[in-house]
């Protein structure tokens, strides 16, 4: 039972467009909301967060949107670049998870210049 | 490069046989995380150490064992191995196995087993 879904694997986006990648979630508890990119043959990185008592989080060229009622959660690109051509991973803890993640399956973001 | 190293990088073995795979984390972190990513699977969290002290477990089957040492590297074992553990293993650090927003984990590049 998947409590984080990314529901697109693949999402192709020309340069300078947005990428909206997009997660749903089922578990009320998490309340910290997690962004992972990850090129091929390397680990994941970390890229941006949200806490749950926010809506709306920026860094640069990448914003995270939360939509509690919704269980709901979208991560903006703009502009995007070749560069950001990666798998995307959304991920997810609650307190008293000492901070464990709970990952999405991924998706694959492909820029095309 | 995050800091973490992981060895080794690929890994290829036979059924019913018995792996280790070694983690050293950044220097300064206390805490290491695996977790394993099979096909078409997002990242499953595996088990957690802190300063030498299992934390937390997840999804870790029986033939799975880990372990942090003095020195704050880790190792995964992976014994009785099924065709099923065939995938990518990850190593995570952070500093205080806090979790967000004040602990960040960060990722080694991962062993890739292959169970033939």
């Amino acid at each position: 039972d998947q409590q984080v879904k990314q529901n697109s694997p693949s999402l192709s986006v020309q340069e300078g467009r947005i990428s909206i990648l997009n997660c749903d979630y089922t578990n009320s508890m998490f309340d910290y909301f997690l962004w992972y990119k990850k090129y091929p043959a390397e680990g994941p990185t970390f890229l941006i967060s949200i806490s749950s008592i926010k809506d709306k989080n920026e860094d640069g060229r990448f914003t995270v949107f939360l939509n509690k009622s919704a269980k709901h959660l979208s991560l903006h690109i703009v502009p995007s670049q070749p560069g950001d051509s990666a798998v995307y991973f959304c991920a997810a803890s609650y307190m008293g998870s000492q901070g464990n993640l709970i990952f999405g399956k991924g998706t694959k973001l492909s820029v095309k210049p | 490069d995050s800091g973490v190293t992981q060895t080794p990088k690929h890994l290829i073995t036979a059924t019913g046989q018995r792996v280790t795979l070694r983690c050293s984390p950044r220097s300064g972190d206390l805490s290491v995380y695996w977790y394993q990513q099979s096909l078409d699977q997002g990242l499953q969290f595996l088990i957690q150490y802190y300063n030498g002290e299992e934390r937390a477990k997840g999804n870790i089957l029986e033939r799975f064992s880990a372990q942090q040492f003095p020195d704050l590297h880790s190792e995964l074992n992976l014994s009785s191995l099924e065709l099923g553990d065939s995938a990518l293993y990850f190593c995570a650090s952070s500093v205080a196995g806090a979790g967000p927003p004040t602990d960040t984990q960060y990722f080694g590049p991962g062993t890739r087993l292959t169970v033939l």
